[in-house]
């Protein structure tokens, strides 16, 4: 089972630019995030969707968007770079259901904006 | 505001026993997580605590007083596969996870 993939590894990015990082899971997971790790700093939500057609903003939201269309797949889009949006990237997901709601982590899109 | 409170780093030999405390203050509350990230990965779940008391698990238990808005990761038997860093969230009453900045772990031969 792959779990949740995400793409790229890693990016340099010149300010100004677009980019979309992707993020897919084959858990068929209600809810999926996405988060910022910097150093010194805990996880923090930029957006979020509890299931497919839905999304919602996190702590973090600007400058980012997203779009939930189907299930498997959630994709971050950054309209226009910025220094300080260098970071480690997780997606995450989650059943969302009931009981213990765990979240299962992509292995992470390090980005580089200069 | 919500804050979670974790030690930055700690210390502690091969064999040993390390505890790791966290300490929150959040709107609402729906259950506290750890979660283990080995430097370049991505967090792995350890544990849940939703009702007051300890959790074993293995060589790891996790202790929770929602009273006293605090839980602590006990790590037990260290060893050096343990070094990694070790995060602490709470679920709050929008079921979103609060993080804490995590606790580096570094065990010493």
């Amino acid at each position: 089972t792959a779990g949740i993939t995400q793409a790229p590894t890693s990016q340099i990015l010149a300010a100004g630019r677009s980019m979309t990082l992707r993020c897919t899971q084959d858990m068929r997971h209600n809810a999926m995030y996405w988060y910022r790790q910097d150093l010194g700093l805990g996880l923090r939500l930029i957006h979020y969707s509890n299931t497919a057609g839905t999304t919602g903003k996190g702590e973090v939201p600007d400058g980012y968007s997203v779009s939930r269309a189907n299930t498997d797949d959630f994709p971050l889009t950054l309209a226009s770079a910025v220094p300080s949006q260098t970071s480690v990237y997780f997606c995450a997901s989650s059943d969302g259901t009931s009981g213990v709601n765990e979240q299962f982590f992509g292995p992470g899109t390090r980005l580089t904006v200069l | 505001g919500q804050n979670i409170d974790q030690p930055t780093e700690m210390t502690a030999t091969e064999g040993a026993i390390v505890q790791i405390n966290c300490t929150y203050q959040t709107s609402g509350f729906n259950g506290l997580f750890w979660y283990q990230q080995h430097a370049g990965e991505a967090p792995t779940f350890l544990s849940y605590n939703v009702l007051d008391g300890l959790e074993e698990k293995g060589r790891f238990s996790s202790f929770l007083s929602r009273s006293k808005g605090y839980s602590y990761l006990l790590l037990k038997e260290l060893q050096m596969k343990d070094s990694a860093s070790y995060l602490c969230a709470v679920e709050d009453s929008n079921y979103q996870l609060i993080w804490g900045a995590g606790t580096k772990l570094i065990i010493k031969p």
